[in-house]
């Protein structure tokens, strides 16, 4: 167990809907980073936050969006879903300070988002 | 840009079998470099990493040593069990003037399969 919890598990939605993807860091962990694993394109950057802030975007569609709590849980936002949107979306943490563990990151189980 | 490259699977062997997985990466600096697991059904666990060059990482009885010269990071385990059968990622962080924060780049993973 990595101490990432990612809700829901498994998410099965409509073309056009939204869905909105839950993290929890592990305990201490400032920086949130969410990937998207699929088929074709593998492992995918998004988003990363450290400590409420955006740091950095990778490829994200505008359809996204994501935001980082006062208490460091993350939510990833995916709206007017498409069938290319059907993916595994891990969320990983970091503790993001000094010091040589410091930059690991632990993945979550992943939420499995089928867009039908 | 950064990039990852591995050796494409899927990789078949029996038990107590010798296992290489090629990694060959393209970074500027002195990247960090990081294997990782994942199992059926499961997130993805960081098996082994290497922050400067020359270092070999360990883990479960796998090794990868960073070879700067040849832009490497080589996963390498002496007798392969059935319950190592997984997909394997290799992944590298950019160097960015010795901060911990970062995305983290991916090959696109290698699926080993060991038969009893």
């Amino acid at each position: 167990d990595s101490g990432v919890t990612q809700t829901p598990k498994h998410l099965i939605t409509a073309t056009g809907q939204r869905v909105t993807l839950r993290c929890s860091p592990r305990s201490g962990d400032l920086s949130v980073y969410w990937y998207q694993q699929s088929l074709d394109q593998g492992l995918q950057f998004l988003i990363h936050y450290y400590n409420g802030e955006e740091r950095a975007k990778g490829n994200i569609l505008e359809r996204f969006s994501a935001q980082q709590f006062p208490d460091l849980h993350s939510e990833l936002n995916l709206s007017s879903l498409e069938l290319g949107d059907s993916a595994l979306y891990f969320c990983a943490s970091s503790a993001g300070t000094s010091g040589g563990e410091a930059e690991t990151q632990y993945f979550g189980p992943g939420t499995r988002l089928l867009v039908l | 840009g950064d990039s990852v490259t591995q050796m494409e699977g899927p990789v078949t062997l029996s038990e107590e079998a010798f296992l290489t997985i090629n990694c060959t990466y393209t970074a500027t600096g002195y990247p960090s470099l990081f294997w990782y697991v994942q199992y059926p059904g499961e997130g993805l666990q960081l098996l082994l990493k290497a922050t400067k060059a020359d270092d070999k990482g360990s883990n479960k009885g796998f090794e990868a040593t960073y070879r700067k010269e040849t832009t490497s990071f080589h996963l390498e385990k002496g007798s392969v069990q059935v319950s190592d059968s997984a997909v394997y990622f290799c992944a590298l962080r950019p160097y960015d003037r010795g901060s911990t924060l970062g995305r983290l780049y991916f090959g696109r993973g290698t699926q080993l399969t060991v038969w009893p």
